[in-house]
């Protein structure tokens, strides 16, 4: 069975300050994990992947994620954080063969200028 | 130019309708899926159909019925609408089978609102 949790219903960093959004998983193979952002009334952007190599990952806008399977964890990061950043960010996985992604609930980012 | 589309945006409708929502996608890919966003953002996918093919059918009720025409298209019919089916419907597609590595990219979704 796979599972993903967002443990943080809401993060709040001031501009300019970095930023992590933290993510956790279960899976019972090798996993494959996502971040994606959504915008206010949006669909989901898709931001990074971890599938195998490299434990930090780099994507969009800035955002990077470390992958540590000792902790099962898989955080979004962002050196300096912008007022735009400010959106609900989801954590997903997949375990190795199985067919779909499994979703974190969500954590809102809010930036104060 | 629109990765993946759907229509329409916002759809208003009475308990007991039955209505459908459309959504495609240009980017060449096999795998297309719904999920739906509920109240408190938690998302979940409902169907996958990979060419044409369903391939995942989560626990949906048989009211919500999806159609694919071609690779490119990824209709949701849905029968006796119910207030408990108001979400947001979100479309998605990626380039290989559900259990691949390959992103999933999401379409603006559809707002359903069932009074």
């Amino acid at each position: 069975a796979q599972s993903v949790a967002q443990p943080e219903d809401q993060v709040n960093v001031a501009e300019g300050n970095p930023l992590t959004v933290k993510c956790t998983y279960s899976v019972s193979g090798n996993p494959y994990l996502f971040w994606y952002v959504q915008y206010p009334n949006r669909g989901l952007q898709f931001l990074l992947k971890y599938i195998t190599g490299d434990n930090l990952v780099k994507g969009s806008y800035g955002f990077e994620a470390e992958f540590n399977k000792s902790q099962t964890s898989f955080h979004l990061k962002k050196p300096s954080a912008l007022v735009s950043d400010s959106a609900l960010y989801f954590c997903a996985v997949r375990d190795w063969g199985a067919n779909n992604l499994f979703f974190g609930t969500g954590t809102r980012l809010t930036v104060i200028p | 130019d629109t990765a993946v589309s759907q229509t329409p945006k916002y759809l208003v409708t009475q308990m007991g309708n039955d209505k459908s929502i459309k959504c495609e996608q240009n980017l060449g890919h096999d795998t297309m899926y719904w999920y739906k966003q509920d109240s408190k953002k938690f998302l979940k996918i409902m169907f996958s159909y990979n060419n044409k093919e369903l391939i995942i059918n989560e626990t949906v009720p048989n009211r919500f019925s999806p159609k694919s025409p071609d690779k490119a298209h990824l209709n949701l019919h849905i029968n006796s609408l119910e207030l408990g089916d108001s979400a947001v419907y979100f479309c998605a597609s990626s380039q290989g089978i559900a259990g691949s590595t390959d992103t999933q990219y999401f379409g603006p979704g559809t707002r359903l609102t069932v009074l």
